[in-house]
């Protein structure tokens, strides 16, 4: 069974730092792209990250450039989400998503349940 | 304006067909992409439902009924969510999204109430 479990979300106050983490279990986390998609409360999907299988290529969205850090560690089968300089518009649900497209073409898309950070003093 | 506009809600009877419309900002044009579509219901994460660029270059997620089905309107410049027999569990929020200028982009997403 394909599970991805999100962890290290809470409450912090405004500028403060938090790491989350994304366990992979049920599939080939190495070949897999990942990404961190964020929901605040009410609000729909917003793409925050994304890492390729081999970590060569990383992107961020312009509202976390800077002060977000994503990384992966194949061996453990983790994603992992360095978040600083926390601002209360950061307040929200932190997805990891895993994607491959395989050989033949078809599209495997996996998601986490999620884990909530709060930003608030 | 957005990468990607959805309106907010839809309303639609109990087996009737909800078209739900992913409309690409000008100068995107929809031709070249391929857009994923995802339902979320409330508490639950996103799930995956399927990705359309064309009739030769689809797929339909896995365990997702056919009643879903994508399509695109190039005059409207827009991606399209057919979900054709309507039933009170396709209540919830769907949202698009494509790869736009190395940044995953999602729509406002649409809320569709059946009743």
């Amino acid at each position: 069974e394909v599970q991805l479990v999100e962890s290290g979300g809470g409450l912090v106050q405004p500028g403060g730092s938090l790491r989350l983490s994304c366990a992979a279990s049920g599939f080939t986390f190495s070949i897999y792209s990942m990404h961190w998609v964020r929901q605040a409360p009410g609000r729909g999907l917003e793409w925050v990250s994304y890492i390729s299988s081999s970590t060569s290529t990383i992107y961020y969205a312009d509202s976390v450039k800077g002060r977000f850090t994503i990384s992966r560690d194949n061996a453990k089968n983790s994603l992992y989400l360095q978040m600083n300089s926390l601002r209360a518009e950061d307040t929200a649900v932190y997805y990891c998503s895993a994607n491959y497209y395989g050989s033949s073409g078809y599209y495997y898309d996996y998601w986490g349940q999620g884990t909530l950070v709060t930003v608030s003093s | 304006q957005a990468v990607l506009t959805q309106p907010s809600s839809l309303s639609a009877s109990p087996g009737a067909s909800a078209s739900l419309t992913c409309t690409l900002r000008s100068g995107i044009n929809v031709g070249t992409y391929r857009i994923y579509w995802y339902q979320q219901k409330p508490g639950s994460p996103p799930q995956y439902l399927l990705r359309y660029r064309s009739d030769s270059d689809k797929q339909q997620g896995s365990g997702v009924p056919s009643r879903f089905s994508g399509s695109k309107d190039a005059s409207a410049n827009a991606g399209i969510l057919l979900i054709s027999g309507l039933q009170s569990e396709d209540e919830a929020d769907y949202y698009c999204m494509i790869w736009y200028s190395s940044a995953s982009v999602f729509g406002g997403g649409t809320k569709l109430t059946v009743l």
